[in-house]
Formats: structure tokens, C-alpha cells, sequence
């Protein structure tokens, strides 16, 4: 059973605008989340993370909000670029674990 | 650094055979590990490493083999191949487990297809 999911598998937004990438998990024992941004043919590689003792962080365009009472986190991407069209890949981690566990991905398309 | 990297990047086997992914890194990092992507399951764990000599099975090990006798590889062996196994493999690794500095880096990937 998936402990991470992203129940939009795709998104098109239009360059200069917002893009929201939603994501919700039923582990409670989650404590680190990341967000992961994949090219085709390439690997995934680390885009924006947040700790369980916060509710947002920022990089630039990007913007993480977690909401731990909803077992939610979205990514927000301000503004939209054509380089941001990429698979998003959600994942969150226990205390102390190593192991991820991923959602099934959201691809974002930026329309000119 | 060259970071994580795989081989082969394709490979084509027929059901049955058997063969090796190579992935090898040169940033130290302790923690490796193995997934598999395919459409609409994201990445999957298979094998897991926390340190030279010690491995562990992830959420689909079945079909799999790892060993980790040095801290730079983490082979992947496929035992006999089934079409099931078709898929795109990653292989990451990471400094520390959990926490701030469990930020993966992956490899480019491999793509395997089983006839």
C-alpha cells in the first residue's frame, strides 16, 4: 500500500504562472519530506526538502508547504518556466531511516 | 566527483537469463540503494545498503540479489530474468540516514527490457 501519494498525475500550467504539486501520506511516523525532479533519461535529483518542526520553506521560485495535521504538502512554483517541465516526484522518510518512500510522480507541463 | 553511475544503460535479455547492473559512487556516502520505476508506481525500494558488508531488502527484493563489499559499488544482480522485470533502474546514495542529510543522489539509470 502506497504511503505517499500524489493524486494528480499530471498538471498544465502556463509559463509566468503558479504551478501547485499536491502530495499526501499516511505514515505518522514521516518526519522528513523531499521533492525530487526528474528529465526523461535521466535520474531523479533533489530539488526541495522541509522537516516535520516546520511548515514552509523556500528555495527561490520554489516553496514547500507541509501541513501535518492533513498529512498534506504541496510544492509551489513561482513562476513557471519551460525548464520546469519535469516529472515530480514526492518522498518522505522516517526518523533515522534511510529508506524513502516515493509518490508516483506528477508531470508538470509549462506551456509558452 | 563523477557522482552515481550506472551500467550499462540499456540492456535487452531474454527471460531467464541472468545479469548484473553495475552502480558505483565517489562521494563516500554510506547509505545505497536500488529502486525501480514504472509508470504510475513511482520508484520502488528493492535492496538497501547502510554500509560496506551489510544489505537489506527494500519493498520489492523478490527476483533480486545485492552485495557490498566496498563502500564505493552496489551491484544488482538479476537471478533469472522475468518480463516483470522490465523496468528503469535507479541507484542512489546518500551521506546519512534520515533527516537532513538523507537528500538521495541518482544515478542516471538503467534500462532493462526481458523478453
Amino acid at each position: 500500500d502506497q504511503q505517499v501519494k500524489q493524486n494528480s498525475p499530471s498538471l498544465s500550467v502556463q509559463e509566468g504562472r503558479i504551478s501547485i504539486l499536491n502530495c499526501d501520506y499516511t505514515n505518522s511516523m514521516f518526519d522528513y519530506f523531499l521533492w525530487y525532479k526528474k528529465y526523461p533519461a535521466e535520474g531523479p535529483t533533489f530539488l526541495i526538502s522541509i522537516s516535520s518542526i516546520k511548515d514552509k520553506n523556500e528555495d527561490g521560485r520554489f516553496t514547500v508547504f507541509l501541513n501535518k495535521s492533513a498529512k498534506h504538502l504541496s510544492l509551489h512554483i513561482v513562476p513557471s518556466q519551460p525548464g520546469d517541465s519535469a516529472v515530480y516526484f514526492c518522498a518522505a522518510s522516517a526518523v533515522n531511516d534511510y529508506k524513502l518512500s516515493f509518490g508516483a510522480g506528477t508531470t508538470v507541463t509549462v506551456r509558452a | 566527483n563523477a557522482g552515481v553511475t550506472q551500467t550499462p544503460k540499456f540492456q535487452v535479455l531474454k527471460t531467464g537469463q541472468s545479469m548484473t547492473l553495475q552502480c558505483a559512487q565517489d562521494m563516500n556516502h554510506e547509505y545505497m540503494s536500488w529502486y525501480r520505476q514504472d509508470p504510475g508506481m513511482g520508484l520502488r525500494l528493492i535492496h538497501y545498503s547502510v554500509g560496506a558488508g551489510i544489505t537489506d531488502q527494500g519493498e520489492v527484493p523478490n527476483g533480486y540479489n545485492v552485495s557490498r563489499s566496498t563502500t564505493e559499488d552496489f551491484p544488482l544482480r538479476l537471478l533469472s530474468a522475468a518480463p516483470s522485470q522490465t523496468s528503469v533502474y535507479f541507484c542512489a546514495s546518500s551521506y546519512s540516514a534520515g533527516g537532513l542529510y538523507n537528500e538521495q543522489f541518482f544515478g542516471p539509470g538503467t534500462r532493462l527490457t526481458v523478453l
